[in-house]
């Protein structure tokens, strides 16, 4: 079954201590994204990668770092989480986004910060 | 800086009624998306609009762009109660860049 997968789906931590969620996919996509939802703000994107060694900043990418060294995998790292990055947060992954494929999104992690 | 706003963000309507959602962006865009996302659930793609005059239509869904007034709407037929959930769109910026601009959604409220 085509899908993304993301883990893990819930997760309490507290300030400063390092995390890693996953994300990775099984359709062979070029492009993958991080995207974060918050109440009444809609989504924003983090980070994004056109392919394996490609990422590039999106609208919020502070306290955030991504790396892509294998196609399917595009994980995200807070190195030092804060209260503020506490949200819901979405992995995607298409197709080239230039040539209108639609992206797939993960079920979501949701993440409180303490 | 790409701005995307829609409107309305909250949708109260009666099963059977039309309505239509936009979505205005601020500069120049090669694709926009369509998105649904049902209480405590993932996003589901709906459409990708590449081109001015594009429409594309999907049940009681129709999606259309016009670039030039760098707007699009999703027009909703005879709603029922199933389409309830949260609509947004999103621009992407222009050329093969992978950044996407969410609008801030709409939700909406379809009574019996």
């Amino acid at each position: 079954e085509a899908q993304v997968t993301q883990n893990p789906r819930y997760l309490i931590t507290v300030t400063g201590k390092k995390l890693t969620v996953t994300c990775s996919q099984n359709m062979n996509h070029e492009y993958m994204s991080w995207y974060r939802q918050d109440p009444g703000l809609g989504l924003r994107q983090i980070y994004y990668s056109m392919n394996v060694e490609v990422t590039d900043k999106g609208d919020v990418p502070e306290g955030y770092k991504v790396s892509r060294k294998e196609k399917r995998n595009f994980p995200l790292i807070l190195e030092s989480p804060s209260p503020n990055q506490t949200s819901l947060y979405f992995c995607a992954s298409s197709r080239r986004p230039g040539q209108g494929y639609e992206q797939y999104f993960g079920p979501g992690t949701r993440l409180t910060v303490t | 800086e790409l701005k995307v706003e829609q409107n309305p963000l909250f949708l109260s309507m009666q099963e059977g009624k039309n309505y239509t959602i936009y979505c205005n962006y601020s500069t120049t865009s090669d694709r926009l998306y369509w998105y649904r996302q049902d209480p405590g659930k993932s996003l589901e793609s709906l459409f990708v609009l590449l081109s001015n005059g594009a429409v594309k239509q999907e049940g009681r869904l129709m999606a259309s762009l016009d670039t030039k007034a760098r707007l699009s709407t999703l027009h909703i037929t005879a709603a029922v109660h199933d389409l309830s959930a949260t609509y947004f769109c999103a621009v992407g910026l222009g050329g093969s860049q992978g950044n996407l601009i969410f609008g801030k959604g709409t939700k909406l409220s379809v009574k019996p």
